[in-house]
């Protein structure tokens, strides 16, 4: 049975620095992993999507890498900045389509 | 721009009188997802379409349903909403299976 991890579960880091967000994932089998944020109260915002054939994608100051052999993600995020502040959740898809999430990392960047 | 609505944003319901939360997409997706995601939690699959294809999950209780009419619309039906039923409503949509999912801004329902 498939099980995502998230480490650590809160970050809190002053502005301006870098930070990387860790997802592991006990089964190889996916067919991709997404990087979501969420704020408090709200819905879910895709960030980065990595198909299982591919090693990382970027966006902006997010960079996301894969590495489907050792079942690990990182979300590497350059310049934080407060509006970063949010929950960030990883999901993999796994062989019946269904997303299986990890718990999220609650991230707080002081200003 | 294209996007996932749903409506309405907050739902205050009593104990056990029925309500629809509704979503639209303007993706042309063809399928939709709902989820219930408690506070603190991860989003919990309740069903999906896969266009006019239903598949409910095994744990989903019996009192929640799902229409979807055509494409862009899909409704969530709770019967008799218990206290335990409070959650945040997320639908989400994607092209296809194992597609990026795209997610609605969610429905804050609350039982009295």
């Amino acid at each position: 049975k498939q099980e995502v991890t998230q480490i650590p579960a809160a970050l809190s880091v002053p502005e301006g620095e870098n930070l990387v967000l860790n997802c592991s994932f006990t089964d190889s089998a996916i067919y991709n992993l997404q990087w979501f944020r969420q704020d408090p109260g709200k819905g879910l915002t895709s960030l980065l999507l990595i198909q299982s054939s591919q090693r990382e994608q970027t966006s902006g100051r997010l960079n996301a890498s894969l590495d489907k052999s050792s079942g690990r993600s990182t979300l590497y995020i350059a310049a934080s900045q407060p509006g970063d502040s949010a929950t960030y959740l990883c999901a993999v898809t796994g062989g019946n389509y269904q997303l299986i999430w990890g718990a999220g990392t609650k991230l707080i960047i002081k200003p | 721009d294209a996007m996932v609505i749903q409506n309405p944003r907050y739902q205050v319901t009593q104990f056990g009188k029925p309500v629809t939360l509704s979503c639209s997409q303007t993706l042309n997706h063809n399928v939709m997802y709902w989820y219930q995601q408690k506070s603190s939690q991860a989003p919990k699959l309740l069903f999906h379409y896969y266009d006019k294809d239903f598949n409910n999950e095994a744990d989903t209780p019996d009192n929640f349903q799902s229409r979807r009419p055509n494409t862009s619309f899909c409704f969530l039906d709770i019967r008799s909403p218990g206290l335990g039923d409070a959650a945040m409503y997320l639908c989400a949509t994607s092209r296809d299976r194992a597609n990026e999912q795209f997610f609605g801004p969610g429905t804050r329902l609350t039982v009295l």
